[in-house]
């Protein structure tokens, strides 16, 4: 079946411009999570989402950063006034239930010039 | 917070040798430890977890151990391959989200 997709896969932006980075789960997946990747780095944690209930900010690293989930399915992560350290590769993942594997979409590499 | 540190940050074996990757965590109540392997260029994919009420699970080649007490778990991949060569995380889950380490960069020679 489709696995977790994420658009666009490559966004090239000057600072201080707004983005919007969408994810797309797994159908039926009631959890979300975003997460950055910056170059030879691990995954910091940024938001979470399960289900109906409120999300876990609490990995966002400033108020430029938000993120919403429409209809319990697809996710908009936004940065405003873009900053060249927020430059990094932006993961997406789904999973069936909460603390259960999680399925990552291919990302997508933010460069802020 | 949960904290995780993750050694060795590189590695290099042999194709046919054993590779080691160790892991601490922070917070007594994590329960779930999971390990992903990512090549390059590609995302992230799970090739084993392990939770808290078992020591040790094992795949073929590939086998995780985890130590409460001591609060630190491990991945073992035995008889290497040069397609197990690329970075290894391993996570821990705080509650609400997974924690990963930095991740191991692993490289395995013919």
């Amino acid at each position: 079946g489709a696995g977790v997709s994420q658009s666009p896969s490559n966004k090239v932006t000057e600072k201080g411009k707004d983005v919007e980075l969408r994810c797309d789960p797994i159908s039926g997946h009631t959890a979300l999570y975003w997460y950055r990747q910056s170059l030879g780095q691990g995954l910091e944690f940024l938001i979470y989402f399960q289900g109906n209930s409120a999300p876990d900010k609490s990995g966002l690293p400033s108020d430029r950063f938000s993120a919403e989930r429409t209809g319990g399915s697809v996710s908009t992560l936004t940065i405003q006034r873009t900053q060249q350290e927020d430059s990094a590769v932006y993961l997406c993942a789904s999973s069936p239930a909460e603390v259960n594997e999680q399925f990552f979409g291919p990302g997508t590499r933010l460069t802020v010039l | 917070g949960e904290n995780v540190e993750q050694h060795p940050s590189t590695l290099s074996v042999q194709e046919g040798d054993s590779a080691v990757i160790k892991c601490t965590y922070s917070d007594s109540a994590s329960n779930y430890f999971p390990w992903y392997k990512q090549e390059l260029g590609k995302r992230p994919q799970l090739i084993i977890d392990i939770r808290s009420n078992v020591g040790e699970k094992k795949d073929q080649r590939i086998a995780v151990t985890l130590n409460k007490t001591a609060k630190h778990f491990s991945l073992h991949i035995t008889e290497t391959q040069p397609e197990d060569s690329a970075v290894y995380f391993c996570a821990a889950w705080a509650g609400t989200a997974l924690i990963f380490g930095k991740g191991t960069t692993l490289s395995v020679s013919s």
